[in-house]
């Protein structure tokens, strides 16, 4: 069943500018993952966040989580056409175990 | 971390029929994970493959439906039987290698 969700459901912004997409999720997490998917693709990794880490770095990627909250959230800087793609957060209740996938953000970056 | 290949990348079926979605890992897992996507939506776990063993499925999907095997440690097949238009979606594997989650490239499924 899935876990939470992701917000806006789609968001569009111009390449240069920052695009910040949320998830929620209910219940307790071992890790919160986010994934990039273009075109109905596979799935590419993007990043993992420890429960007990509060935010992470990668590159253009920034990542928070508040488990108080149970919320994350992603942030992409200095967005670029190529970052086009639906975003999800997954979380795990424990490593190797199955991932609960969020509804995914679908970002739009125009030249 | 694993690298899956996964075949077909995609099909197009007629009602009624069957297909077999296999994926390979280059390193022995325990765990083997198939979801489904549907059109404009999120993935669902379909089942958890375990070698040896039985898969275990999710609420709403059953085994006459999707039947998996897992003859190995590295190998896993899940079939889509007695195919309709609903069954129409993305397939992935997936694996947990030790310090994150791998997937499958999918397999779009369109069935006329």
């Amino acid at each position: 069943s899935q876990q939470g969700e992701e917000d806006p459901q789609a968001l569009s912004i111009q390449e240069g500018e920052n695009a910040t997409m949320n998830c929620s999720y209910k219940t307790s997490i071992n890790n919160l993952q986010w994934y990039r998917q273009n075109s109905g693709r596979g799935l590419v990794h993007l990043i993992l966040i420890r429960s007990n880490e509060r935010e992470k770095h990668s590159g253009r990627l920034r990542v928070t989580l508040d488990t108080s909250k149970k919320s994350s959230s992603l942030l992409i800087t200095a967005s670029r056409a190529a970052d086009t793609a639906s975003y999800f957060c997954a979380t795990d209740a424990d490593s190797g175990y199955a991932l609960n996938f969020g509804k995914g953000t679908s970002l739009l970056v125009t030249p | 971390s694993a690298v899956i290949s996964q075949k077909p990348s995609r099909d197009i079926c007629q009602r009624g029929t069957s297909l077999t979605i296999q994926c390979q890992v280059d390193s022995q897992v325990t765990m083997m994970f198939w979801y489904r996507q549907q059109p404009g939506q999120s993935l669902t776990l379909i089942a958890t493959a375990n070698q040896g063993s039985e898969a275990t499925y999710e609420s709403g999907f059953v085994i006459d439906k999707f039947p998996i095997s897992r003859p190995n440690l590295t190998f896993s097949t899940l079939t889509v039987s007695n195919m309709s238009p609903e069954d129409s979606s993305i397939y992935l594997c997936s694996v947990w290698g030790g310090n994150g989650y791998t997937f499958g490239s999918g397999t779009r499924l369109t069935v006329v």
